[in-house]
């Protein structure tokens, strides 16, 4: 029944190591975001797909980089994170015709 | 700029007790809006939506009206249970773009028996 999966659910890394979260969805929704969700903050849009085209955010750090290899899969890549880079990050997508975004459980990323 | 301003919580109330949660937005155009519920350790689910004015969206006993003169969607649920203890967030879509979504910064709701 799932149909926005996040793995892993829960993520530790070390400063500086670079790590990837995956998100995958059974819905074959034209759009999918990413979002960073600080402790206590709302969900904060760092960019998104729509089909194989990528558009990031004006503010988003260059340290977080995005794939979608096929419509299925998308991927967040933080190339070297930092403490400030702990946070749960949301993965939603959105049919192309609907207004409804569809999110994932999270992953939670923990920095030491 | 677009933007969405919440009631500060935590709100606790007992069991059965009247709902209220302020939501306030500015923006350009016309957005739809949203309630968004996130449970701990789960994502955001939608609650409830409404896309244009004097619209009144509900769910699981929840409503919200959209009202254009006051720029509000408070959010409203008679008798609350102990189950509807989560976070809630009021959203804003953008029309244009890729209709991301603008949220507050959040309500924690904690039900007591």
């Amino acid at each position: 029944d799932a149909m926005v999966i996040q793995n892993p659910r829960y993520q530790v890394t070390q400063f500086g190591k670079p790590v990837t979260l995956s998100c995958s969805q059974t819905l074959n929704h034209n759009v999918m975001y990413w979002y960073q969700q600080k402790s206590s903050q709302a969900p904060k849009l760092l960019f998104h797909y729509y089909d194989k085209d990528f558009n990031n955010e004006a503010d988003t750090p260059d340290n977080f980089q995005s794939r979608r290899p096929n419509t299925s899969f998308c991927f967040l890549d933080i190339r070297s994170p930092g403490l400030g880079d702990a946070a749960m990050y949301l993965c939603a997508t959105r049919g192309a015709s609907t207004d409804t975004q569809y999110f994932g459980p999270g992953t939670r990323l923990t920095v030491l | 700029g677009n933007s969405v301003t919440q009631m500060e919580g935590p709100v606790t109330l007992s069991e059965e007790a009247f709902l209220t949660i302020n939501c306030t937005y500015t923006a350009t155009g016309y957005p739809s809006l949203f309630w968004y519920v996130q449970y701990p350790g789960e994502g955001l689910q939608l609650l409830l939506k409404a896309t244009k004015a004097d619209d009144k969206g509900s769910n699981k006993g929840f409503e919200a009206t959209y009202r254009k003169e006051t720029t509000s969607f408070h959010l409203e649920k008679g008798s609350v249970q102990v189950s509807d203890s989560a976070v809630y967030f009021c959203a804003l879509r953008l029309i244009q773009g890729a209709q991301k979504l603008v949220f507050g910064q959040g309500t924690r709701l904690t039900i007591n028996p």
